[in-house]
């Protein structure tokens, strides 16, 4: 069945850079896109960019565009997202998710990224 | 604020059923039929339970049903069961420029 298994949780100080993993299993990884989505403690779901494994074509929301980055490792079925410059807003739970357009199916189980000031 | 306008919260008694609306504009919902629904309960990650406005993924029961009127979409849920209760959000596809936008979610407590 399909799996996508986040790293772990993570405390940064303000300024710093974060990458979170999501290694998917279960499915042909080239085949599907992996989104990211992120949520703030007790806030809605936030839309943060998607990765195409197949040729690391990439899209992200307006927002984050110069401050997110998202690769992938073909070789481990691995997508990586690394968010630059963090600050306190920047605290959150953050998805990675599988879909084939733009309706993410499988989710990983979050990863807590704490941003201290 | 999110891009889509959800209400905070919905109540239901056992049996009865509950529309949860979802407003956006004519760049997103009114544009596209890509409007998905995910239910999602304290500390879990969202499960998608409605795509395409109408849609059911395999294994979501029948009573979870979408629909959309103009810049609208709604999730209606009959026969409400207590394991329904948790948090609703909506999302939408919002073209090439901006991609996905969500609402920000919807608090369903069954009494």
């Amino acid at each position: 069945q399909v799996h996508l298994v986040q790293s772990g949780a993570e405390v940064k100080e303000s300024g710093a850079s974060v990458k979170v993993s999501c290694k998917a299993s279960g499915y042909t990884f080239t085949s599907y896109f992996i989104h990211w989505v992120r949520q703030a403690p007790g806030q809605g779901l936030e839309w943060m960019g998607v990765i195409f494994p197949s040729d690391s074509s990439t899209d992200y929301a307006e927002k984050f565009q110069g401050r997110v980055t998202m690769t992938r490792d073909t070789s481990t079925s691995t997508v990586y997202m690394e968010v630059s410059s963090l600050t306190s807003d920047d605290t959150a739970v953050y998805y990675c998710a599988r879909a084939v357009g733009y309706s993410p199916d499988y989710w990983g189980q979050g990863t807590l990224v704490t941003v201290s000031s | 604020q999110s891009a889509l306008t959800q209400p905070p919260s919905v109540s239901g008694s056992p049996g009865q059923s509950v529309t949860i609306s979802c407003t956006g504009t004519s760049s997103d919902i009114g544009s596209y039929n890509r409007v998905s629904w995910y239910h999602q309960t304290p500390g879990t990650a969202p499960k998608l339970i409605i795509f395409d406005v109408s849609r059911r993924p395999s294994g979501v029961p029948d009573r979870f049903s979408g629909s959309k009127s103009g810049n609208t979409a709604s999730l209606t849920i009959s026969g409400l069961q207590a394991e329904d209760e948790g948090d609703y959000h909506c999302n939408s596809y919002r073209g090439s420029t901006t991609f996905v936008v969500f609402g920000g979610g919807t608090r369903l407590t069954v009494l």
